[in-house]
């Protein structure tokens, strides 16, 4: 069973629009999201995370969205460069568990 | 500062085979993980430890073994290499509980024959 939902295997999005990356979770003890962005033949790197207390994180031009009572996360990239091109990777913990959870990554092409 | 080195980055076994995928980390982490990334499966975790001598099983450990006899270092056995075990694996660390963010290393292609 998947916790980590992220239902578009790709997205295409024209350079300086908004990227919009959608994560979806089935466990309501999930307390802490994470984002993770990914370049070929490189282990992943941190970009953004959240807290099941707030609703918005924002750092620079990345901005993560938690709407709880849907159990739904979104990240906005805004305005999209083409250094953005990789793979991205929701990710979710419960405070409890020492465990992290990944979703199966969301892969953004930046048009020129 | 290296931060999370894996060895070696490629390798190709043939079934039945044993291994073991290193990982060495200089952050003084206590928090240390293994995932494997397969085609349209994202990473999942195999096995993780949260601090020397203490580990545990992930969402997929069947096939593997670990160990964790030091902070830095957190090794990955195959016992018997089988060629659903061809993925690519990373090894992670993170300096606290699992809302602190992990540092990845570059990972290990491992195909099985």
């Amino acid at each position: 069973d998947q916790q980590v939902k992220q239902n578009s295997p790709s997205l295409s999005v024209q350079e300086g629009r908004i990227s919009i990356l959608n994560c979806d979770y089935t466990n309501s003890m999930f307390d802490y999201f994470l984002w993770y962005k990914k370049y070929p033949a490189e282990g992943p790197t941190f970009l953004i995370s959240i807290s099941s207390i707030k609703d918005k994180n924002e750092d620079g031009r990345f901005t993560v969205f938690l709407n709880k009572s849907a159990k739904h996360l979104s990240l906005h990239i805004v305005p999209s460069q083409p250094g953005d091109s990789a793979v991205y990777f929701c990710a979710a913990s419960d405070r409890r568990d020492d465990k992290i959870i990944f979703g199966k990554g969301t892969r953004l092409h930046i048009l020129p | 500062n290296a931060g999370v080195t894996q060895t070696p980055k490629f390798q190709v076994l043939k079934t039945g085979q044993s291994m073991t995928l290193q990982c060495a980390q200089d952050m003084n982490h206590e928090y240390m993980s293994w995932y494997r990334q397969d085609p349209g499966m994202g990473l999942r975790l195999i096995h993780y430890s949260v601090g020397a001598g203490i580990t545990d099983q992930g969402e997929v450990p069947n096939g593997y073994n670990v160990s964790r006899s030091t902070t830095e270092d957190f090794p990955l056995r195959l016992l018997s290499a089988a060629p659903s075990q061809t993925s690519v694996y990373f090894c992670a660390s993170r300096d606290g509980p699992s809302n602190q963010p992990q540092h990845f290393g570059d990972g290990t292609r491992l195909s099985i024959l």
